[in-house]
């Protein structure tokens, strides 16, 4: 069974808007990964954060950690049309992903 | 390109075949992991390997699954007698938590179609 949990399933946003999507697990979290997938193709690996982290930054991206609350989120900021893909989160833990949160950016 | 390959990238095979797929991990990482995706879902695991051994294995992966990874490097996954509910992408990903690699990087991923 999919321990993380994405949320929401779906996000329709214009371009420049931000974008925040949540993972929420059942088990302890730790060292959480965020993942990109354009559709049919691979998954990339865009962020880990470390769970004695709080929040992490990379680019356009800020990933939060609250191990009390078993969840994280992902925020993108200033969205393109590129960003259009599913985001997935998955624990090192037990290396199970979720549905995801597919994002779609209109121009 | 030193990240993960995986052969073939695609495989259409009749109900029954067995089917045999391929990866290569980037060359310093030690474990290796499988995962099976399906439309709309998220990826699945299946199986990971820390160096030669399999350290796990989901009940997802049935009797008609195998995996290898004989020499602690490339990596075969084997499905036997393939049924329809068999189709879907089958990914593979690895890393190296003993240097701090802590991230999975996914190959492309092969797409199977049993028909």
């Amino acid at each position: 069974s999919q321990q993380g949990e994405e949320d929401p399933q779906a996000l329709s946003i214009q371009e420049g808007e931000n974008a925040t999507m949540n993972c929420s697990y059942k088990t302890s979290i730790n060292n959480l990964q965020w993942y990109r997938q354009n559709s049919g193709r691979g998954l990339v690996h865009l962020i880990l954060i470390r769970s004695n982290e709080r929040e992490k930054h990379s680019g356009r991206l800020r990933v939060t950690l609250d191990t009390s609350k078993k969840s994280s989120s992902l925020l993108i900021t200033a969205s393109r049309a590129a960003d259009t893909a599913s985001y997935f989160c998955a624990s090192i833990n037990d290396m199970r992903f979720g549905a995801g949160t597919r994002l779609t950016v209109k121009p | 390109d030193t990240g993960v390959s995986q052969n073939p990238r695609h495989k259409i095979t009749k109900r029954g075949q067995n089917v045999t797929f391929r990866c290569d991990p980037i060359s310093e990482h030690n474990r290796l992991y499988w995962y099976r995706q399906t439309l709309g879902q998220g990826p699945e695991f299946l199986t990971y390997f820390q160096n030669e051994a399999q350290l796990e294995k989901s009940r997802l992966l049935s009797d008609r699954f195998s995996a290898e990874r004989p020499k602690g490097s490339f990596s075969t996954l084997e499905i036997q007698r393939t049924e329809q509910g068999d189709s879907a992408m089958y990914l593979c990903a690895s890393s190296n938590i003993g240097i701090g690699v802590y991230e999975q990087y996914f190959g492309p991923g092969t797409r199977l179609t049993v028909t």
